[in-house]
C-alpha cells in the first residue's frame, strides 16, 4: 500500500487565500522533507523536519511522528506558489533514502 | 554554489542503445542519490552513494542499469540496451551526510527512448 499518502492530489486557490496540504505515513518516519516542483521541473527543498514545526515566510510546516503525519500551510497564496508539492520521509532503519508521496498539484489563480 | 549539476538536460536515444547520465554534486556533500520520475510511478529511488561508496542500490533494475561514483565530484548512471519504458526524468540529489540532512536536487535529465 501507499507508504506516503498526500492529500489533496490537486488544489486550486485564489491569490491571497490560505490552504493546508497533508501527508500521512504508513511507515515509521523519522524525518520529513517538503519540496516544490516548479513548472520548469526543478525540485526546490522547502523544509527539512524532525518532529516539530518550522516556518519560512508564508510557509509553515509541522511533523508529528507519533500520529504519523505532516502538514504544509500556505498563507496568502501567490501566483509563484503554483506547482507540485511533494513530501518525502526517511524511515527508521533506512540508509537515508527518501520515500516520496505522489504530490499535490497547486494552481493559484489571480 | 552552482548547485547540483546534471548533464545532459535532454537525451533522445534509440531503443537498444546505451545512455549515460552525469551528475556533479555540491562540493562538500558526501551523499549522492539517484531517483527516477514518471507520471505513473512518481519519484522512485534508484541508488545512493556516500563518500563515493555504494550504500543502497535496492531501487536499481538489476539487468541494464549501473551507477558509479569514481570521484567525489561526479557520479554517472548508465542504462544499457535502453527500452521505451526507461523514458523518464532522472534526478540526482546530494546532501551533506545522507541520513539526517536535507537534499538538494539537480534539474534532472529527461530521457526519451524511441
Amino acid at each position: 500500500g501507499d507508504k506516503v499518502k498526500q492529500s489533496p492530489s490537486a488544489l486550486s486557490l485564489q491569490e491571497g487565500t490560505n490552504s493546508a496540504l497533508r501527508c500521512n505515513f504508513s511507515i515509521a518516519a523519522t524525518t520529513v522533507q517538503w519540496f516544490l516542483q516548479n513548472p520548469r521541473g526543478s525540485l526546490i527543498n522547502l523544509f527539512y523536519l524532525v518532529p516539530g514545526t518550522k516556518e519560512n515566510g508564508r510557509l509553515k510546516s509541522a511533523f508529528d511522528s507519533k500520529e504519523s503525519y505532516s502538514t504544509l500551510h500556505i498563507r496568502d497564496a501567490q501566483l509563484e506558489d503554483s506547482g507540485t508539492y511533494f513530501c518525502a520521509a526517511d524511515k527508521a532503519g533506512n540508509t537515508g533514502k527518501l520515500i516520496f508521496g505522489l504530490g499535490t498539484t497547486l494552481q493559484v489563480q489571480p | 554554489n552552482a548547485g547540483v549539476i546534471q548533464t545532459p538536460r535532454h537525451k533522445v536515444t534509440g531503443k537498444g542503445q546505451e545512455a549515460t547520465l552525469w551528475c556533479e554534486p555540491i562540493s562538500g556533500h558526501s551523499a549522492v542519490f539517484w531517483y527516477r520520475q514518471t507520471i505513473v510511478q512518481g519519484l522512485e529511488f534508484l541508488t545512493y552513494f556516500r563518500n563515493q561508496a555504494p550504500i543502497d542500490d535496492s531501487g536499481m533494475p538489476k539487468e541494464r542499469f549501473s551507477a558509479q561514483m569514481p570521484n567525489q565530484s561526479h557520479s554517472t548512471l548508465k542504462i544499457q540496451s535502453t527500452q521505451p519504458q526507461d523514458s523518464a526524468v532522472y534526478l540526482c540529489a546530494s546532501s551533506r551526510q545522507g541520513r539526517d540532512s536535507d537534499y538538494t536536487f539537480g534539474s534532472g535529465t529527461r530521457l526519451l527512448v524511441i
